[in-house]
């Protein structure tokens, strides 16, 4: 899997949207971008996933950039509840791991 | 539609004895993924498997630890004669016979604290 890097942690306003980055220089043409977020010790949450095209779901929105080094994740309006670490993982789909980095902690604040 | 299932909770063992944590996927998922995370750390794959296989266990540790996935029945992490290190959370993930491997739904965690 391809290393990502993350800021380490980020704050957001409640109602505003929260924008959270991801460097994935070195990822390969069959590797997807997938983002999971951990609330509080919980088992991970899925969010989202691309390959190169931009894509938008209940939760959140993933924009890639268009050399697939970087990717950005953005939830419209956060809400206390966002808060949480939000990994970036990138992966075949065809693999059977995700390799968990140390994410970034987005705190939400009132 | 339940998610990922795990069993028990919470799980307290002393030094030296075994510890099995269940696991039911989500229905129609083949797939089980096992993670555990310690303390103040990320959580780190283990082990994947299909029903009565085991695909990759490349992340389990050498000794004590094993995983089935039988035809019949939910997935079990067994943990033989459990130090203080193993002291941690596992979760169990799991997804579907298509579609992408990456997508994977997570149950609630084991805790498991060892005296």
């Amino acid at each position: 899997d391809a290393k990502t890097t993350q800021p380490t942690s980020m704050d957001c306003a409640e109602g505003r949207a929260a924008n959270l980055p991801c460097n994935h220089s070195t990822i390969s043409g069959n590797e997807y971008v997938y983002w999971y977020r951990q609330i509080h010790s919980q088992g991970p949450q899925y969010i989202i996933h691309g390959l190169k095209n931009n894509e938008t779901n209940e939760m959140a929105s993933l924009i890639i950039t268009e050399d697939r080094k970087s990717s950005t994740l953005i939830l419209p309006h956060a809400t206390l509840r966002d808060t949480a670490v939000y990994y970036c993982i990138a992966g075949e789909t065809s693999g059977s791991r995700l390799t968990f980095g140390e994410g970034t902690q987005l705190t939400v604040n009132p | 539609n339940a998610g990922v299932m795990q069993n028990p909770r919470h799980l307290v063992r002393r030094r030296g004895q075994e510890a099995r944590l269940r696991c039911s996927p989500m229905k129609g998922h083949s797939h089980v993924y096992w993670y555990r995370q310690l303390p103040e750390e990320g959580l780190k794959f283990m082990v994947y498997l299909q029903k009565e296989n085991i695909i990759d266990e490349s992340g389990m540790p050498k000794e004590r630890f094993s995983a089935e996935f039988p035809k019949e029945g939910p997935s079990i992490l067994r943990i033989q004669q459990v130090v203080r290190g193993d002291s941690a959370a596992y979760f169990c993930a799991s997804s579907p016979p298509v579609l992408s491997r990456g997508t994977q739904y997570f149950g609630p965690g084991t805790r498991l604290t060892v005296l």
